[in-house]
């Protein structure tokens, strides 16, 4: 059975502090990591689809970095705001599975003006 | 594009009831897929179609049919609704033009079975 943790599952924080959460997977057979941003009453959406070891990404404040050898992905948010409060999922593609995704089970992010 | 579209956006059952819900998509995705979210557990993947003609288990299948009518659409059936399927429902598609099998969701459908 394939793993995907989150931690921690859930963090508050202030305005304009920054903050990190670690997703890790199985690092066999990986495809691509992906991360979800998923706010209250609305569906999820993609943020960063991620393929390579060492990628980065960057969307304005939020970044995300990828290492597939130990099987882990952080997302960093810079200057956390009211508005980037919201559950972060993250899921893992591996080759043998076709387009489906394993997600972990969210870090909920609350951002306190 | 409306994107993935789901009905009923809310449902009352009572236990032993059926139901469909309804999903769609206007993304010419190949693939399409149906989770179930519970607090603290994160999506769950009850069934796939990795294509027209195909269905395959997920993860909680137990409780449930699908049916691939066609490329656009993707139901999923409840023959006999108990109190633990009660939870929130989204339906997923993937396929060209989303690179990696990036998913984009529907709305979502409340389910309450009393």
């Amino acid at each position: 059975i394939l793993n995907v943790e989150q931690s921690p599952q859930s963090l508050h924080v202030q305005e304009g502090d920054s903050t990190n959460f670690t997703c890790s997977f199985p690092s066999s057979n990986f495809y691509a990591l992906h991360w979800y941003r998923w706010e209250t009453a609305k569906s999820p959406e993609a943020l960063f689809v991620m393929t390579l070891n060492g990628d980065e990404k960057k969307k304005g404040r939020i970044s995300a970095t990828l290492n597939t050898k130990e099987g882990y992905s952080y997302l960093y948010i810079k200057g956390s705001q009211p508005e980037d409060s919201a559950t972060y999922l993250c899921a893992f593609n591996d080759d043998n599975q076709g387009g489906k995704l394993i997600f972990g089970q969210g870090t909920e992010l609350s951002v306190k003006p | 594009n409306a994107g993935v579209t789901q009905t009923p956006k809310f449902q009352v059952l009572k236990t032993g009831q059926s139901m469909t819900l309804q999903c769609a998509q206007d993304m010419n995705h190949n693939s399409m897929y149906w989770y179930r979210q519970d607090p603290g557990m994160g999506l769950r993947l009850i069934y796939y179609s990795a294509s027209e003609g195909t269905t395959d288990k997920g993860e909680v299948p137990n409780g449930y049919n699908v049916s691939r009518l066609n490329k656009r659409e993707f139901s999923l059936r409840l023959e006999s609704a108990a109190p633990s399927q009660t939870s929130v429902y989204f339906c997923a598609s993937s396929g060209r033009g989303a690179p990696y099998n990036e998913q984009f969701f529907g709305p979502g459908t409340r389910l309450t079975v009393l």
